[in-house]
């Protein structure tokens, strides 16, 4: 029930594509739900995040989409370029409580 | 804001040495920080919470003898490898939780990683 399931575990995305990478989560005591960015030899960095009593999230390019009743999540990157590739990992806990991290997706954007 | 730091970025020694690695937040008082591990092309594994002043809470499977917490202050937390193997070889990175007010509830901050090699 502490699971965070992430997929895909690869994406390639042509230059000014839209990237969608997704997670569902099992426990419903979650009510933070981050998405961080990681690249090669460096920690992660929070990207965005929302609590479960909005849908929907928009911060520039970055997008999180939420579903309560499904119990999913996803992040929606729009216009997608060479820089954003990286690894994306999405992430829950509860309030106080220790994040529980997808098992991260490798983005690639191809010029 | 929210600046997390952790000190040395690499270090390379010999096996049975023991390496410290610090996690300091820079511009907020960190009351929890934490500690993962993370292999090649994994998630990130939690391996313990560190509270000021008080004894670390690790996570079922990490030795306490092995990987020594300690979280002096609210702007500083260590963790010393102790006795370190080639398998305790791996990118270390600490967290710090950002209490409320100022910037968004809840949110954690991570260090840039420390890759440790044991040879």
């Amino acid at each position: 029930q502490q699971q965070v399931k992430q997929s895909p575990q690869s994406l390639i995305v042509q230059k000014g594509g839209i990237s969608i990478i997704n997670c569902a989560y099992e426990n419903t005591a979650f009510d933070y739900f981050p998405w961080y960015q990681q690249f090669p030899g460096k920690g992660p960095a929070l990207l965005i995040a929302i609590r479960p009593d909005v849908s929907e999230k928009k911060e520039g390019r970055f997008t999180i989409s939420f579903n309560k009743s499904a119990k999913q999540f996803s992040l929606h990157i729009m216009d997608s370029q060479p820089g954003d590739s990286a690894t994306y990992f999405c992430a829950a806990s509860r309030r106080g409580g220790k994040l529980i991290f997808g098992q991260g997706t490798e983005l690639s954007v191809k010029p | 804001g929210a600046v997390v730091s952790q000190h040395p970025s690499w270090v390379i020694c010999k096996s049975g040495t023991s390496v410290k690695i610090e996690c300091r937040s820079l511009d907020f008082q960190a009351t929890t920080m934490f500690w993962y591990r993370q292999f090649p092309k994994q998630s990130l594994m939690l391996m313990a919470t560190s509270n000021e002043g008080s004894k670390a809470t690790y996570e079922q499977g990490v030795e306490k003898d092995k990987f020594l917490i300690n979280h002096a202050s609210l702007t500083l937390s260590t963790l010393t490898v102790t006795s370190a193997h080639p398998e305790d070889s791996s990118f270390y990175i600490c967290s710090a939780r950002v209490p409320g007010g100022k910037y968004s509830n809840q949110p954690q901050h991570f260090g840039d990683g420390t890759r440790l090699s044991i040879l």
